[in-house]
């Protein structure tokens, strides 16, 4: 089973600021990397597929970079409706055992 | 308006069987491959299942023999049968589409409980 490795655990940032979280992979996942935010109480949402593509209606201000086994989140000047958990998630290998990172927290420095 | 909608979640003990549905609107639940992912309560993503276009089904070691998806093409609903059910297997589970395996469209999630 690959392994997703998020970092850090929890990211304190000002409003206005930038964000980077990363995602490693226990071995190659080559690009297919995903990533998602969730809200408290609601489905996650997904941001990122292809690990840099943006999926419909997300904010310029999200991007995803990476390939392999390191993979990056960036947002590039939080806003108040950002501060939520982020997950990434590979879906490389088929038959799946997808497997997702366990999560970043983004909160209000 | 393209979305899914979860039923069939609820409190059951261990052993018992319960069994979610997956509602789809605005698009057609056979044209996609489809998956089901849970998250017990204050943990991270779990994926659980998904079945693709050709009825061929995959599930996570956790759930292998005791859980099964299917779908009714004439409902456009996806399901989830869940046998022998374990106090670990409580968690919200989300139905979502998975094109080339990343969930593009999440539903609103059901809750199961397994509690004696």
């Amino acid at each position: 089973e690959i392994v997703m490795t998020q970092s850090p655990a929890t990211l304190s940032v000002s409003p206005g600021e930038r964000a980077t979280l990363s995602c490693r992979a226990s071995q190659s996942v080559s690009s297919s990397v995903a990533w998602y935010q969730q809200k408290p109480g609601q489905a996650p949402r997904l941001l990122i597929y292809r690990a840099s593509t943006r999926a419909t209606g997300v904010p310029a201000r999200f991007s995803g970079s990476g390939s392999g086994t390191e993979f990056t989140l960036t947002i590039s000047s939080l806003r108040s409706e950002d501060f939520a958990l982020y997950y990434c998630h590979h879906y490389d290998n088929w038959p799946p055992g997808w497997t997702f990172g366990q999560g970043t927290k983004v909160e209000i420095k | 308006e393209v979305q899914l909608v979860e039923t069939g979640g609820g409190l059951t003990q261990p052993g018992r069987s319960l069994r979610l549905s997956c509602e789809a609107s605005g698009f057609t639940v056979s044209s996609n491959f489809m998956t089901w992912v849970r998250q017990a309560p204050g943990k991270g993503l779990e994926w659980v299942s998904v079945i693709h276009y050709g009825e061929s089904t995959d599930y996570a070691d956790s759930v292998k023999g005791r859980f099964t998806i299917s779908r009714d093409r004439s409902k456009n609903t996806l399901y989830l049968q869940m046998n022998s059910l374990r106090a670990e297997d409580t968690a919200v589970y989300y139905c979502a589409t998975c094109s080339e395996g990343y969930m593009g469209l999440w539903g609103k999630g059901t809750t199961v409980t397994v509690s004696s």
